[in-house]
Parts: C-alpha cells; sequence; structure tokens
C-alpha cells in the first residue's frame, strides 16, 4: 500500500474565496486523481493529475474551477476556486499502487472536508 | 461504459450473524470489482479486489466477496459480524487492470446491532 497525506483535514470557507488542497504520496506513483464526495453521497471523480501536464477532467468538471498542479510524482494539489455552499464536499485525491502478479489496486487519502458558508 | 449498482441503501444485521451487501456490474469486457469500506469521518479503506481467477475473492478483516459471472454480482460477505464492521460500504469497478480511475456505487450502510 502507500501513506498517503492530504492537506488541510478540514477547513470552513466563505464564499468566493479559494481553497487548495494538497496530496502527498511516500512513494513515486504514476497515477494519481481527484474525486469529491458530496454530502450523503458516492464518490465522483473530478480529473486525473497527470505529472508534468494539465490534467484530464471529467465531464461536468473544468480547470478554471478546480485547477490541479502534479509537479512530480509525489506531489499533487487541487484547488477549489469562487467557492460556493454547493462546494461543501470531501475532497480525496487517490493513487494506483502496483502490487503484486501486476494487478494495481487504488488507495485513498484521509479526504479534506470542506465547508462553504 | 463500466457502473455498479448497490440496490441497498441500508443493511441492519445482528452481531455473530453472516452479512452480505450486493453488488452488481454492467461492464464491457473484463471487469475489475473493487470494495471499499467508509468509517465515519475517515477517508476510503480498501478491502478486496477481483481481478481474474477464483471466483472466492478474500480480503481484509475477514471480508470475502463471491464473484458471480453469469448473475453479474460481486456481493461482499463475511460469515460473522461485528459491530465494529458498522461502517459505508462502497463497490466499484474500472475498465481496465491499471491506468484509470473507479466508478462507485452509491454506497451500502452497514449497521450490525448487538
Amino acid at each position: 500500500s502507500a501513506v498517503i497525506s492530504q492537506k488541510p483535514s478540514r477547513d470552513i470557507c466563505q464564499r468566493g474565496t479559494s481553497l487548495t488542497i494538497q496530496c502527498q504520496v511516500d512513494s513515486q506513483v504514476t497515477m494519481m486523481f481527484w474525486y469529491r464526495q458530496q454530502p450523503g453521497q458516492s464518490l465522483t471523480l473530478i480529473a486525473t493529475a497527470n505529472q508534468g501536464s494539465e490534467a484530464t477532467y471529467e465531464s461536468g468538471f473544468v480547470i478554471d474551477k478546480f485547477p490541479i498542479s502534479r509537479p512530480n510524482l509525489t506531489f499533487s494539489t487541487l484547488t477549489v476556486s469562487n467557492m460556493s455552499p454547493e462546494d461543501s464536499s470531501i475532497y480525496l485525491c487517490s493513487v494506483d499502487i502496483v502490487g503484486g502478479q501486476g494487478t494495481d489496486t487504488q488507495y485513498f487519502g484521509p479526504g479534506t472536508r470542506l465547508t462553504v458558508l | 461504459a463500466q457502473s455498479v449498482a448497490q440496490p441497498e441503501d441500508q443493511v441492519n444485521v445482528a452481531e455473530g450473524n453472516p452479512l452480505t451487501v450486493k453488488c452488481t456490474y454492467s461492464v464491457s469486457g473484463n471487469p475489475y470489482l473493487f470494495w471499499y469500506v467508509q468509517y465515519p469521518n475517515r477517508g476510503l479503506q480498501f478491502l478486496l479486489k477481483y481481478i481474474t481467477g477464483d471466483n472466492l475473492v478474500k480480503g481484509s478483516y475477514g471480508f470475502e466477496a463471491e464473484f458471480n459471472k453469469s448473475q453479474t454480482s460481486f456481493h461482499l460477505k463475511k460469515p460473522s459480524a461485528l459491530v465494529s464492521d458498522s461502517a459505508l460500504y462502497f463497490c466499484a469497478v474500472r475498465k481496465s487492470n491499471s491506468g484509470y480511475a473507479l466508478n462507485f456505487g452509491k454506497g451500502t450502510s452497514l449497521l450490525v446491532t448487538p
């Protein structure tokens, strides 16, 4: 597995402001993802964070609202821009770890709980 | 498209009884199926996965899952439930062994009563 940390663990923000969430992994990984979990809901993929190039966003998510950086193979940031109460969610990063027999498993960070007032 | 369905919002089980959390899948090609658990105010923890091979997959904390191709199901099971198993369980699928994100089911809340 991998040790994945996220900062901050939680925050309460005012609408119209931005928050940057950091994700740090204890080993180099190729694939890193960002998900959103809205209250009482399942996880939805926001984007794939690509090292050295622009992130790949899912339908309904745009770079201007959720800019992502991936400067190296152990670190990524997700910014939630111009926040509104609808952005209140848990944001999770995840990474693929190569396991036995060439199979990959996706492991998740502890999440960042964001509340927008 | 790859998708999974969890038909139950909540499952209630008495401690010591067997538990089953249901998941059905819809994929084109080979299924790569996963189960995760989420305890309150914590991230997702990996339980087990099916890639290929034996239809009965054993995972963490005494959980296992049975892959059934004819019924397109991947139900999570445990022979004897513990109160500490109470949590939110997610089934997930992805379209390849690696390099792709997961598509999650809506989640099933498991409540184990003493």
